[in-house]
């Protein structure tokens, strides 16, 4: 099985912060995503990676970068939180390109930011 | 922006009554996908559908990709309480490949 961990389930942050997210996948997926997901809007895609150092930017990726030096690790960096990036972050892997390929989620981080 | 539109966005029903939510969209897409979400996890995919016309069945779930191909419902029959979550539609533009999340249906079985 396909296992996506996500660093932390809970994450209290104060305005101003630089706030990391952490994400580590164990089955060589070549592609990894992040999300967020607020209720009553879904899942939005912040950024996603198809390949080492390769970063593409998704739907609402202001206020955010991502960093992936390693395959199986993928991070999502708040450079300044803010509290409306309050909300549940969910990180996704998968093996291929294209939608034939599902997407694998970890339990996500919640975070606050005050 | 291309946008799905998923309903109900909550339901609370009985026990072993028979439960649908469906997703429609402005575009046509060629993918449509169901998840579902259990209180403190991640999604996991449920079925997949890559044809107009397609019904696949997971179990007591059944789902069907519209003639259309700008819809897509779900229906879960004799809902136990495990049933309990929240259930997205993804569907993928035949343009862009790009893949789009429902806004989501919170279900809750009462016993």
């Amino acid at each position: 099985d396909v296992k996506v961990t996500q660093s932390s389930r809970y994450l209290v942050k104060r305005t101003g912060e630089k706030v990391f997210l952490e994400c580590v996948q164990d089955m060589d997926h070549e592609n990894m995503f992040w999300y967020r997901q607020d209720p009553g809007l879904g899942l939005r895609l912040i950024y996603f990676s198809y390949d080492v150092k390769m970063k593409e930017k998704g739907d609402i990726p202001e206020g955010y970068s991502v960093s992936r030096e390693k395959k199986e690790r993928f991070s999502l960096i708040l450079e300044s939180a803010s509290t409306n990036q309050t909300s549940m972050y969910l990180c996704a892997s998968s093996l291929l390109q294209g939608n034939n390929s599902p997407l694998h989620f970890g339990n996500g981080t919640r975070l606050t930011v005050t | 922006g291309q946008q799905l539109n998923q309903s109900p966005q909550s339901m609370f029903i009985q026990e072993g009554e028979d439960v649908s939510m469906n997703c429609t969209s402005s575009s046509i897409f060629n993918t449509w996908l169901w998840y579902k979400q259990d209180p403190g996890e991640g999604p996991v995919l449920l079925i997949a559908l890559y044809k107009a016309g397609e019904l696949t069945s997971n179990g007591r779930l059944t789902a069907q990709f519209g003639i259309t191909r700008k819809d897509s419902f779900l229906n879960i029959s004799a809902s136990i309480p495990s049933d309990v979550g929240i259930y997205f539609c993804a569907g993928a533009s035949s343009n862009t490949g790009k893949l789009i999340f429902g806004q989501g249906t919170t279900l809750q079985v009462k016993p």
